[in-house]
Parts: C-alpha cells; structure tokens; sequence
C-alpha cells in the first residue's frame, strides 16, 4: 500500500500571510496518462470533507484562486498564497492511483 | 448539482452489522464510482471502498473480508454493510462520489456517527 506523508501536522498561520503543506507518496503517483492522481481536501470544523484540488493541481469548482498545488510523482505542494479566517481546518492529501485510496494523516490549520 | 444524503442506525453493539444507505439526488447513480470512507473519533481517513452502478467493487483489504456493498440504480442509491462491528469501528461514516476520470471526491455527505458499544 502506498504511505502518505503530510507536514507539518500543525500550521499556526497569520491571516493575511501565506501556508503551505507538503504531501509525500511512498510510491509515485504519476499515471500513464500523464496526471498526477493526487487530491487535497479540506475538513473544516464539524463539517464533512470536501474537495480542493484534483490531479494535484486542477481547483474544484468554487475553490479561491489563493489556493494552488503543485507537483508530481512522489512529492506535492498545498499552497494559499493569503490565508483567510475561513481557511481553518485539517487538510488532507490523498492518492487515487490505485484501490485502496490513502490519506495523509493531516495538517490543521489554525489562526494565530 | 449532485447531493448525496445518507442515513443508518447510529448505536450498535458489538458484533452486530452496520447498515448505511446514501441516496443519489440531482444526478444518477450510473456513470461513477461512489466510495464510502470513515474516521475514527480524533483520527484522520481511512477509505472503506467503492462501488458502481454495474456492481463492480474494491475494497480496502484491512476491510475487505467484513465489507459488502451493494446499488440500486432504481432508487438511485448505493449501501454499506459492515459484519461484525467492535468497538474500533466506531467512527463517522461518510459517502461521496467519485468524480469521473479519477478527479476527487465530491460531493461528501453529511456523515453519520456509528457507535459501537455493549
């Protein structure tokens, strides 16, 4: 089974100035098509998860523009270029290359 | 736009069976993968499985042999049952669909708390 590797696993962040979490594979996570099968999530406070970012760096629909990912193969990138009040919550990377689909163990984020 | 909403007894003893149902509205349970995944009390997420609308399944190993899920594309709704339950699989179930072309998870439902105990 594929490991997933996030840091740090808590991000005190100042609203206004900019996060960013890394999401590690133990296996490469590039398809033969050429995308990169790699998701973020967002669980916010007493919420259900929801979608990001798909294929490592596409946004879901309504995501903000301040958030970006980046990578490939083994190593990836959460960015939000201005952290915002409504931004806190646990963040999760997750492989969909191949069953069973694996998830990061978590980075919250917080407001200083 | 595709909502999932789901529902199941919250409160079981051990070694009964969990039984969740998500229901498909605003779109069809055809085309997709629809996945079930859970977290425990203070834990992160640990995907159960998938299922479509052909009956095609995987499942998480760790799961695999207390794990059946089954679809209804008349009712537009798709079904966990889980075998043997302890207190370890205590947790809050959820269901999502799995966007075509492997492009995320979404949308999640609202998740329902299963406890396990005597």
């Amino acid at each position: 089974d594929f490991v997933m590797t996030q840091s740090p696993l808590s991000l005190p962040v100042t609203p206004g100035e900019p996060a960013s979490i890394s999401c590690r594979s133990s296996q490469s996570l590039l398809h033969s098509n050429g995308n990169n099968l790699l998701d973020w999530y967002l669980q916010k406070p007493g919420q259900s998860p929801q979608l990001l970012m798909y294929l490592g760096s596409n946004r879901a629909s309504g995501v903000p523009d301040r958030f970006s990912g980046s990578g490939s193969g083994t190593d990836f990138t959460l960015k939000i270029s201005r952290v915002e009040a409504e931004d806190v919550g646990i963040y999760y990377c997750m492989q969909s290359l191949e069953t069973p689909y694996i998830f990061g163990q978590g980075t919250k984020l917080e407001i200083q | 736009q595709v909502q999932v909403q789901q529902w199941g007894a919250g409160l079981l003893k051990p070694s009964e069976t969990l039984s969740l149902t998500c229901a498909v509205n605003g779109g069809s349970f055809s085309g997709n993968y629809w996945s079930w995944i859970r977290q425990s009390p203070g834990k992160g997420l640990e995907w159960i499985g998938e299922i479509n609308h052909s009956g095609s399944t995987h499942y998480n190993p760790s799961l695999k042999s207390r794990v059946t899920m089954s679809g209804d594309t008349s009712k537009n709704q798709f079904s966990l049952k889980l075998t043997s339950m302890t207190a370890a699989d205590t947790a809050v179930y959820y269901c999502a669909r799995n966007r075509v072309g492997r492009y995320g998870l979404d949308p999640w439902g609202q998740g329902t708390l299963v406890t396990v105990s005597s």
